[in-house]
Order: C-alpha cells, then sequence, then structure tokens
C-alpha cells in the first residue's frame, strides 16, 4: 500500500469545523483513501472512505484533491467527545489486490478545546 | 451494530508462560485480524485469518501463533511470553469482500482492546 503523510497533531476549538489533512502522493488508480480514528483507551474506529468523489457520512465529509495526491477529513463541528488519533489510510482495491489487511502510520492526534 | 470482544481488558503474565488472548466476533465476518500497538510505533499487524483453519503473517509474526477453529473465534498464543511482548494487543473484524462488485473495503470493526502486561 502507498504511504500517507499526516501532521502529527493538531488543535481546534469545540463546536468549529476541523479539517484534517493527509498527503499521499504516491496513490495508485485502485487505491481507497480511508479514514479511522482512536478514541482514548478504545479500538480504531471506521469513520468514513472514498475513492474519487467527495464522501459524507453522520460522522464526517471526506474531500478528495482532483489528482487524488491529497486529502481532507472534515468535522464538521468538533465536540470533546472527538479529540482522538486519525489514521489516513490507502488501501488498494483492485480486483487482484488480494484481501489485504490495513496498514496503520502514526495518525494526527486532534486535541479540541472547550 | 458489529461487536468485537476481547476476552480481558488487563493481563499479567509472567516471563516463559503460555498465554491465550482470545477474540470473538458476530457478525459472521470472514476476516479476523491481531494487531499489537506500542507507544511511538503504532499498529502493527501480527497475523490475519480469512477463513476458517487459515492464516496468514502479518508484519511481526515472531514469537506468536494463531488459531482459528470456529468462524467466530480467533485466538492470539504467545508460546513463551517475554517482557517485549508487554503491549496493548487489538483484534478486529471485517467481511471478506472480494469480488468486481464490492472491491477489498470492508471497514475493519475494533475490539477494545488487551492490555497485556509480562513480568
Amino acid at each position: 500500500d502507498a504511504k500517507t503523510t499526516q501532521p502529527n497533531s493538531m488543535e481546534s476549538n469545540e463546536e468549529e469545523p476541523v479539517h484534517l489533512p493527509c498527503n499521499h502522493s504516491t496513490i495508485s488508480g485502485t487505491d481507497y483513501i480511508h479514514w479511522y480514528r482512536q478514541l482514548p483507551s478504545q479500538g480504531p474506529e471506521y469513520v468514513i472512505h472514498g475513492l474519487t468523489s467527495n464522501v459524507n457520512n453522520r460522522m464526517a465529509s471526506l474531500a478528495i484533491a482532483e489528482d487524488r495526491k491529497s486529502s481532507t477529513l472534515i468535522l464538521h463541528r468538533a465536540t470533546l467527545r472527538d479529540a482522538a488519533v486519525y489514521y489516513c489510510i490507502l488501501r488498494d482495491g483492485g480486483y487482484n489486490s488480494g484481501n489485504t489487511p490495513l496498514v496503520f502510520g502514526k495518525g494526527t492526534r486532534l486535541s479540541v478545546i472547550a | 451494530d458489529v461487536k468485537v470482544t476481547q476476552s480481558s481488558r488487563y493481563l499479567v503474565k509472567r516471563t516463559g508462560e503460555k498465554v491465550f488472548l482470545e477474540c470473538v466476533q458476530d457478525m459472521d465476518h470472514e476476516n479476523m485480524f491481531w494487531y499489537r500497538q506500542d507507544p511511538g510505533l503504532g499498529l502493527r499487524l501480527i497475523y490475519f485469518s480469512y477463513d476458517v483453519k487459515m492464516k496468514e503473517k502479518g508484519d511481526i509474526p515472531e514469537g506468536y501463533s494463531v488459531s482459528r477453529e470456529k468462524k467466530e473465534r480467533f485466538s492470539l498464543i504467545l508460546e513463551s511470553a517475554s517482557t517485549n511482548q508487554t503491549s496493548m494487543y487489538l483484534c478486529a473484524s471485517s467481511l471478506f469482500s472480494g469480488t468486481r462488485i464490492l472491491p477489498y473495503n470492508s471497514p475493519l470493526h475494533f475490539g477494545n482492546g488487551t492490555r497485556l502486561t509480562v513480568t
């Protein structure tokens, strides 16, 4: 799987939007962009994933650059419960890629200030 | 909701003991995974399994083995525990997806982890 680069940490004020960036300049045509987050003392949880188009779900939005070399996870209104480590992961979705596991990087530690 | 249950939240074992970490999922998922998480190193894959009795090595399998006798249960075994195996162990499961219609993107569902201390 191709590599991603994320800032080590970010800070946000409560109830403000948060934009978490991820660079993946070596992304291939069949790589999907996945985001997971890990709250303190819990296992990681799935947030969202996409291929080319922007995606929205109840947790967040995913904005993907036109050239797909970067993406941004958007939390529309940060709450204290959103404080977590956020992981951006590329996963080959090609039919012949095999059912490969996720490879986690270091992620971005998001702090939310009340 | 998918539930992945790890048998113990905290475990303390002595060096040389044989240790079993158990993981059960209730959603009939084909895939199951064991990761360990250490400060500064992130999550690293130990072993995974695509089906009953099948296993594949991950990035750091040395010192570990696994067992998948039933679809819902995936066990991680430390044959002879050592202090460098003190870590947080995380189990995960996912639906198998291997068709042209459903590419390999089923989300992973994680348990809350077992913090193992080997003294």
